[in-house]
């Protein structure tokens, strides 16, 4: 049973491009998280979302970001036109939905913005 | 707003040492607390989950409480060893679990 999924697990941008992250949740699994982990700070919530529906946004910056999570396929995360300081490892959980369950982390995705 | 502290920042111990790490929580109106462990560059891995009605849960060689009213956990490693050199992340579950707020850490090394 594979865990959470994601892509790339590094990505290196120029400033003004557009990033894509792409997250896989856990078999079974209906419920996806996003969090981002700045250098030297702690995990910082940014979306939860449920099939096709973003249940959770208020940890996204409002402009530049969005997320998505179609009925087939991965969960997205979309950065338009990046900046440094969106230089950050970006993770995604995944949970059964289960109030109170465990989250589960995919390895991040390491974002560099040059 | 909840916020979540953990001490200390970092630790150093000998191999074989028991030892305690704590973390404290502003808002008693939990559904969950979760204990994970993260090695550089690499994700998180789920150590401990409490439900908010629990005070305790094991794992092999770790331990982990929870006391609500007074907004704290610790997590107790015994017979530490260099292989649990790591961060060790502290989370509150709350909006019915579905929604982490994370404390900053504490990173632990193990001496030989």
């Amino acid at each position: 049973n594979a865990g959470v999924m994601q892509n790339p697990r590094h990505l290196v941008r120029r400033r003004g491009q557009e990033a894509r992250l792409r997250c896989s949740p856990m078999k079974g699994h209906s419920h996806v998280y996003w969090y981002r982990q700045l250098p030297e700070e702690g995990l910082k919530f940014m979306v939860y979302l449920q099939k096709e529906n973003i249940i959770d946004e208020s940890g996204m910056p409002k402009e530049r970001f969005s997320a998505e999570f179609p009925k087939e396929g991965p969960s997205i995360l979309r950065i338009q036109q990046v900046v440094r300081g969106d230089s950050a490892a970006y993770f995604c959980a995944s949970s059964p939905g289960l109030a109170g369950g465990p989250t589960f982390f995919g390895p991040g995705t390491r974002l560099t913005v040059l | 707003k909840q916020e979540v502290t953990q001490i200390p920042a970092a630790l150093s111990v000998p191999e074989g040492e028991n030892l305690v790490l704590n973390c404290s929580f502003t808002d008693s109106a939990i559904y969950n607390l979760q204990w994970f462990r993260q090695d550089p560059g690499k994700g998180l891995t789920s150590l401990l989950l409490i439900q908010s009605s629990q005070r305790e849960q094991t794992s092999g060689r770790l331990n982990a409480s929870l006391d609500k009213s007074s907004g704290r956990s610790t997590l107790y490693i015994a017979a530490s060893q260099p292989g649990d050199s790591a961060t060790y992340l502290c989370a509150v579950g709350v909006h019915g679990g579905s929604r982490l707020t994370f404390g900053e850490g504490t990173q632990l090394t193990v001496n030989p």
